[in-house]
């Protein structure tokens, strides 16, 4: 089965300040997402990473995406309150046709 | 507003009966993904439509079905229905298959009793 694993599961941050959220799955996928969701509503899609190398940026939000290493990385920067939120990242689907999403990332940004 | 449509927003049942989750995509997407979300489970993958085909499946239960019908729109089956399927029901929609950005409905909230 594969697995998606986030790091760190909470965050709480300083406006101004950087900081990245990592997310690592178990198994070959060329296919990765990421989602907000803010509390008590829908998620929203922030990226898709369909290839190894694959950077995206929006706002102060960055995604990349190792395929080799397995690992992609959400990074912020200069935070604000308003990116405070859940953020998940997604994997697949693989050749199983298996789609996971790693446990979230709990964010607070502090004023 | 993503421009999914969920309906109903909330619902309360009791163990053992059955509800149906219908789903609106966007205007023009062909492909519609169901999902759950629950504090035990987390979020989690159950199926994936495409032109009204069966594209992917994850972990869905056999007490579970899906169907996408030819005008596009969706429905989720929950039968027999345990206390532990209570949770929060995601239908998303996008234009192509997945590598296209998801739009997420406002979610169905499901409560067993």
């Amino acid at each position: 089965e594969l697995k998606v694993e986030q790091n760190p599961l909470f965050l709480s941050m300083q406006e101004g300040k950087n900081y990245t959220i990592y997310c690592n799955y178990s198994t070959t996928s060329d296919r990765l997402y990421w989602y907000r969701q803010d509390p008590g509503k829908s998620l929203e899609s922030l990226f898709v990473l369909l290839s190894n190398g694959a950077v995206k940026q929006e706002g102060r939000l960055m995604a990349s995406l190792d395929t080799k290493a397995r690992l992609s990385t959400l990074h912020i920067t200069a935070a604000v309150h308003d990116l405070s939120a859940t953020y998940f990242c997604a994997v697949g689907p693989n050749t199983g046709n298996q789609f996971y999403f790693g446990t979230g990332t709990s964010l607070t940004v502090i004023p | 507003d993503s421009g999914v449509t969920q309906t109903p927003k909330h619902l309360i049942t009791a163990t053992g009966q059955r509800v149906t989750l219908r789903c609106s995509p966007r205007s023009g997407d062909l492909s519609v993904y169901w999902y759950q979300q629950s504090l035990d489970q987390g979020l989690q993958f159950l199926i994936q439509y495409y032109n009204g085909e069966e594209r992917a499946k994850g972990n869905i239960l056999e007490r579970f079905s899906a169907q996408q019908f030819p005008d596009l729109h969706s429905e989720l089956n929950l039968s027999s229905l345990e206390l532990g399927d209570s949770a929060l029901y995601f239908c998303a929609s996008s234009v192509g298959d997945w590598g296209n950005t998801i739009y997420f409905g406002e979610g169905s909230w499901l409560t067993v009793v």
